[in-house]
């Protein structure tokens, strides 16, 4: 089955600098993959979206790549602001095998102001 | 439109015992999935129903049950209760296409005692 590693497990930036969590996978038949946000005691958000056919996509301060050739697919977060502090999950899914997605182990990511 | 909702939000339950948790999806949605997130695990996929039909599973034992109705409501079921069952469980719903972005409820938190 699939398999998402998700590194760093903590990440803490100063607010104003960027912030980069980095995803790899396993299945090269997994062709989407979604960030979530979770705030403490909080539900995961869905903040971005990638499927496979696209190498970039941009949303505000929010941008998300994916490298298919070496199945790995990254979050930035441009002039991290306090209330981007936050566990981030990434998670992968193929599309043929319904809604099944695959979640990385989390990134808890700390902005000093 | 409302959101997922999730019932009851929170469960204290006895080894051995059995509990049931209640999931209304965002109206139109077709698909509903069960997750379990615990710290040392993070998110594991239990279930996903789609049209009252199990369309895919996770690697749970068969302690774990769910269902789907014809309004698209689901519930969940966890018999013989274990102390590793305490998580959180988290419900998401969507329209059920390929890859369709997931919507979480806030989840029901059981600990079993």
């Amino acid at each position: 089955g699939e398999n998402v590693e998700q590194h760093p497990s903590t990440l803490s930036v100063q607010e104003g600098d960027s912030a980069v969590i980095k995803c790899t996978y396993s299945d090269s038949a997994s062709n989407y993959f979604p960030w979530y946000k979770q705030e403490l005691g909080k539900r995961p958000q869905l903040i971005i979206d990638i499927r496979s056919n696209v190498g970039e996509k941009k949303d505000q301060r929010i941008a998300v790549t994916l490298n298919k050739t070496a199945k790995h697919f990254s979050l930035h977060i441009t002039e991290t602001q306090p209330e981007d502090s936050a566990v981030y999950f990434c998670a992968a899914s193929w599309g043929a095998a319904g809604n099944k997605l695959t979640f990385g182990g989390g990134t808890r990511v700390l902005v000093k102001p | 439109k409302a959101g997922v909702t999730q019932t009851p939000r929170y469960l204290i339950k006895t080894r051995g015992q059995q509990v049931t948790l209640s999931c209304s999806p965002i109206s139109g949605h077709r698909s509903v999935s069960w997750y379990q997130q615990t710290p040392g695990q993070g998110l594991q996929f239990l279930f996903e129903y789609f049209s009252e039909t199990q369309r895919n599973k996770g690697n749970f034992p068969g302690r774990f049950s769910g269902r789907q109705f014809s309004n698209s409501r689901s519930e969940m079921n966890v018999s013989t209760l274990e102390l590793g069952d305490s998580a959180l469980y988290l419900c998401a719903s969507s329209l059920g296409d390929s890859n369709s972005p997931l919507h979480f409820g806030n989840g029901t938190r059981l600990t079993v005692t």
